[in-house]
């Protein structure tokens, strides 16, 4: 089956550096995206890696290693309207066609 | 801002009702999909479409029922529906559904079945 692990809930405080890691075990492994929801709001993309190494975006960085099936989302200089559910979400090919599968999101809480 | 739009944005059903969840997509994809959202579970795929074809039916129950009339609507119909349906049902779009692309997501109908 496909799994993908994030932790749960993460606290950062204001103006600091915060990675949210996910890693994964699945097939047909084809890229993986970062998405934003802040509570009742759509998902919204962030980022995107397919190949090795770290895109960056302003803020925010995404990194991936696809020996390790792992990948971080690396924010700098938290704000507090980055209080949101970072979701990672794995691309897939299969026989019979693509699909996205998600993590369960990690919760993150900026305070002042 | 999205593309995408979704009404109802909040809807309370009961078991025997008939409702429709609505998605639109101003962005001129040819791919649309239907998740759920359930608390502190990862978003669940449900369907998939294709040019207007569904491919893509993820083992979801048949009292969820889906209609794409054209590659900009999507529709998915509920009938007798139980409360462990209740969750956020979300409305995605991307390109042509092949190869590595974007998914943009529409805000979610919040669903409560009673």
């Amino acid at each position: 089956g496909q799994n993908i692990d994030q932790p749960t809930e993460m606290t950062a405080t204001e103006g600091a550096i915060v990675q949210i890691n996910c890693t994964y075990q699945t097939s047909g492994f084809n890229g993986l995206f970062w998405y934003q929801q802040h509570a009742g709001e759509a998902p919204t993309f962030l980022s995107y890696n397919v190949l090795d190494g770290l895109e960056e975006k302003g803020r925010f960085s995404s990194f991936l290693s696809r020996s390790k099936g792992y990948s971080y989302l690396l924010l700098k200089e938290l704000q507090m309207k980055d209080s949101a559910s970072y979701l990672c979400a794995v691309f897939l090919t299969m026989e019979y066609g693509n699909k996205l599968v998600f993590g369960a999101g990690t919760i993150l809480r900026v305070k002042s | 801002e999205t593309g995408v739009t979704q009404t109802p944005r909040h809807l309370v059903m009961g078991m025997t009702n008939k409702k429709s969840l609505k998605c639109e997509q101003h962005l001129g994809h040819n791919a649309m999909y239907w998740y759920k959202q359930s608390a502190k579970k990862p978003l669940e795929l449900m369907f998939v479409y294709n040019f207007k074809e569904q491919t893509e039916n993820n083992s979801v129950p048949s009292r969820f029922s889906p209609e794409c009339p054209n590659s900009s609507h999507l529709f998915l119909h509920l009938h007798t529906l139980q409360p462990e349906d209740s969750a956020l049902y979300l409305c995605a779009s991307s390109q042509d559904g092949t190869g590595f692309e974007t998914q943009y997501f529409g805000p979610g109908t919040r669903l409560l079945v009673l």
